[in-house]
């Protein structure tokens, strides 16, 4: 089967460095995007790996390893905006499977 | 650019009762694609399209229907709804997935309730 795990939530303060980790398990996996979600808006795209490495876009970098099925986004100086969830979705020839998200919540 | 766009934005059916929830892209996206999403859940997959006039179920597809006859409008069917369908459903569209980097825009949502 197919399936995406990540944290549920995580607390961090402002200012501070978090990460958010996502295991996958699929088949035909072409690549892992990030996805952020403030409460009652849509998805808006983050960050996208389909190589092993690190993608970085200002305050956000989004890394991957093939090999070990595990992606994970780095979010620096964070900022209260930031409290929304993000979900990682994999993606292959088709379509996107997302994952359950994970509720960031940024503390002053 | 209007981007992509979903009407209408809050609707209530009875159970019973069929509509039909659309969805425009002015960006010339081969991919669309149709999600819910239930309260503190994620994203699932209802319907997607590869282009006109293909269309493939994802992973709850049953009680909805789609079609695509153009490139730019990609609507979903509700046939019998059910309470257990209230939901926020929203409409995205893309580069087709493994061409590049499939960024997904999407709509702002339509919020279902089913009584």
């Amino acid at each position: 089967g197919q399936s995406l795990e990540q944290p549920s939530e995580v607390t961090a303060v402002e200012g501070a460095i978090v990460q958010i980790n996502c295991t996958y398990q699929t088949s035909g996996f072409y690549g892992l995007s990030w996805y952020q979600q403030h409460d009652g808006g849509a998805p808006t795209f983050l960050s996208y790996n389909a190589l092993d490495g690190l993608e970085e876009t200002g305050r956000f970098s989004s890394f991957l390893s093939r090999s070990d099925s595990y992606g994970y986004l780095l979010l620096q100086e964070l900022q209260m905006k930031d409290s929304a969830s993000y979900f990682c979705a994999w993606s292959d020839f088709n379509k996107f499977y997302f994952g359950s998200g994970t509720k960031l919540n940024v503390k002053p | 650019n209007a981007g992509v766009t979903q009407t209408p934005k809050f609707q209530v059916l009875k159970t019973g009762q069929s509509m039909t929830l659309q969805c425009a892209q002015d960006m010339n996206h081969e991919y669309m694609s149709w999600y819910r999403q239930d309260p503190g859940m994620g994203l699932r997959l209802i319907h997607y399209s590869v282009g006109a006039g293909i269309t493939d179920q994802g992973e709850v597809p049953n009680g909805y229907n789609v079609s695509r006859s153009t490139t730019e409008d990609f609507p979903l069917r509700l046939l019998s709804a059910a309470p257990s369908q209230t939901s926020v459903y929203f409409c995205a569209s893309s580069r087709r997935p493994g061409t590049g980097v499939s960024e997904q825009y999407f709509g702002p949502g339509t919020r279902l309730t089913v009584t």
